[in-house]
C-alpha cells in the first residue's frame, strides 16, 4: 500500500475548466514532487518542493500551478489545459538529508484527461 | 549531465525462470543513488531495490537482485523465479547525492511473464 495518497484518481475536464490535482503524504518527507508520464515513457519531471518552498519548476506552462499548503500536502492546480495535457500525473515525496534522502516515492497517479 | 539508459525495450521470460534487464548510466559524479522502479499496468510506480554507489555490496531484495559494476557504468536487474505479477514495465532510475536533485529515468523495459 502507498503511503502518498492521490486524488481524484481519474479526472475529465475541458479546456476551459479549473481544476485540482491533490497529494498527500503521512511519512514525514520534506521534499514533494510532481511528475507528468505519457503512456509507454517514463516520468517527467514538472516540480519540486523542499521545506514547501518551489526549488525546481521544470519549465512547466503556467496553466499548471503547483501550492505546497503544508509540509504534507501538494497539490496542483490546472486551468486552461490544452488536450495534449492528458496524461498521468504522479505525486511523489522523499526525505531531505542524509543516505535515506535519496529514495523517492510516488503514488498511483491521477489520471487526467482533457477534452 | 547525467544519462540513463535501457536498451531492451520489451523482454519476456517464462514462469519460475530467471531474467536480466539491462541498465547503463552516465555521470561525472562520484557519490550517487540507483534504482529499480516497477510500474505494472495499474501505473502505480513501486519500487523494486535501491543501491547506493558507495556501497560495493550488491542489493537484494527477496528475488530481486543488482549486479552494480561502478567502474563500467552499468546497473542490471535479475529477477529470479519469475512470477505473473512481475509482469510490468521496469524502469532504471539515477539519482546525484544532492538531496532535491533529480530522479533520471531511462526508457524502461516491459517485462512480459508467460506461464
Amino acid at each position: 500500500d502507498t503511503e502518498v495518497t492521490q486524488t481524484p484518481k481519474h479526472l475529465v475536464m475541458g479546456m476551459t475548466n479549473k481544476k485540482s490535482l491533490k497529494c498527500e503524504q503521512h511519512m514525514g518527507h520534506r521534499a514533494m514532487y510532481w511528475y507528468k508520464q505519457k503512456a509507454k515513457k517514463p516520468p517527467e519531471l514538472m516540480f519540486v518542493y523542499s521545506y514547501e518552498k518551489l526549488s525546481i519548476n521544470e519549465s512547466v506552462p503556467s496553466r499548471f500551478s503547483p501550492e505546497c499548503p503544508n509540509s504534507s500536502l501538494l497539490n496542483l492546480h490546472l486551468h486552461a489545459l490544452q488536450p495534449e495535457d492528458s496524461a498521468l500525473y504522479l505525486c511523489a515525496s522523499s526525505q531531505v538529508g542524509g543516505t535515506r534522502g535519496n529514495t523517492i516515492y510516488f503514488g498511483e497517479g491521477s489520471w487526467l484527461t482533457v477534452v | 549531465a547525467q544519462t540513463v539508459t535501457q536498451s531492451q525495450p520489451e523482454m519476456s521470460v517464462q514462469e519460475a525462470e530467471t531474467v536480466t534487464l539491462s541498465c547503463t548510466y552516465d555521470t561525472s559524479e562520484s557519490d550517487y543513488y540507483l534504482f529499480w522502479y516497477k510500474q505494472p499496468p495499474s501505473r502505480q510506480m513501486i519500487l523494486v531495490i535501491r543501491q547506493e554507489a558507495y556501497k560495493q555490496q550488491n542489493a537484494t531484495e527477496n528475488r530481486f537482485s543488482v549486479n552494480f559494476q561502478k567502474a563500467a557504468k552499468s546497473f542490471s536487474l535479475k529477477i529470479s523465479d519469475s512470477q505473473l505479477g512481475d509482469a510490468a514495465m521496469y524502469f532504471c532510475a539515477y539519482r546525484g547525492s544532492s538531496n532535491t536533485g533529480k530522479l533520471i529515468f531511462g526508457q524502461g523495459t516491459t517485462l512480459q511473464v508467460k506461464p
